[in-house]
């Protein structure tokens, strides 16, 4: 059974560039949530998609926004870098009805604004 | 507005000892309380979770205490392993929606 998989790993840019971060759920889980977790501290919930549609989200600009495919993998986007923006992005997977609470998160992505 | 807060920062015991992390929340709304534990360069793992009817949970060496009156939930660990060195995280949800908030986490190092 596949979990929560993102893509890429690492990633390095610089300051007012764009990038693109992508998630699989895990199978059987139809909905998708990204948070951010700065070194040494807790994640913070960015969004969340449910049905292709931005259902929640969290205290972050617009400059984050994403997007939810028919297949259920979602793909997070951050336009305008800022070197605050340096953090390792999660993505988490769960299921709308059932156990709906348990999130299952993938490795994240690390990224790295210069 | 930090609305979970976990304590301590940082804990060292001893192997075999019992590890015990706080947590304190303000959002009464809250109905659903899991444990992440997160290893280096890894995603958080669920580890165990509670909700607010009942007081207490146990799963193997790991147990929840929840004192709904007091706002406070804390995370046990007994018989603490050198593999149970990591960052353990208490967070929160509503029941309508599953956006988690989380605290600022507890390093553990456990001495063989």
């Amino acid at each position: 059974d596949a979990g929560v998989t993102q893509s890429p790993t690492h990633l390095i840019k610089t300051r007012g560039q764009q990038v693109t971060l992508r998630c699989s759920p895990k199978s059987g889980h139809d909905t998708v949530s990204w948070y951010q977790q700065a070194l040494g501290q807790g994640p913070q919930f960015i969004f969340q998609y449910y049905e292709e549609e931005e259902r929640q989200r969290g205290n972050f600009p617009d400059r984050f926004s994403g997007h939810q495919f028919p297949n259920y993998s979602s793909e997070l986007n951050v336009n305008a870098l800022l070197l605050g923006d340096s953090a390792l992005y999660l993505c988490a997977s769960s299921l709308e009805w059932g156990d709906q609470e348990t999130q299952y998160f993938g490795p994240g992505t690390r990224l790295l604004v210069l | 507005q930090q609305q979970v807060k976990q304590s301590p920062q940082s804990l060292i015991v001893q192997k075999g000892g019992i590890s015990i992390i706080n947590c304190a929340y303000e959002n009464t709304a809250f109905d659903y309380f899991p444990w992440y534990q997160q290893f280096p360069g890894k995603g958080p793992a669920l580890l165990i979770a509670i909700r607010p009817d009942v007081s207490e949970k146990k799963e193997g060496r790991f147990t929840i205490s929840f004192n709904k009156s007091a706002k406070q939930f804390s995370l046990h660990i007994m018989d603490s392993q050198p593999g149970d060195s990591a960052t353990y995280f208490c967070a929160a949800s509503k029941a309508a929606g599953n956006k988690l908030t989380f605290g600022g986490g507890t390093r553990v190092l456990v001495k063989p």
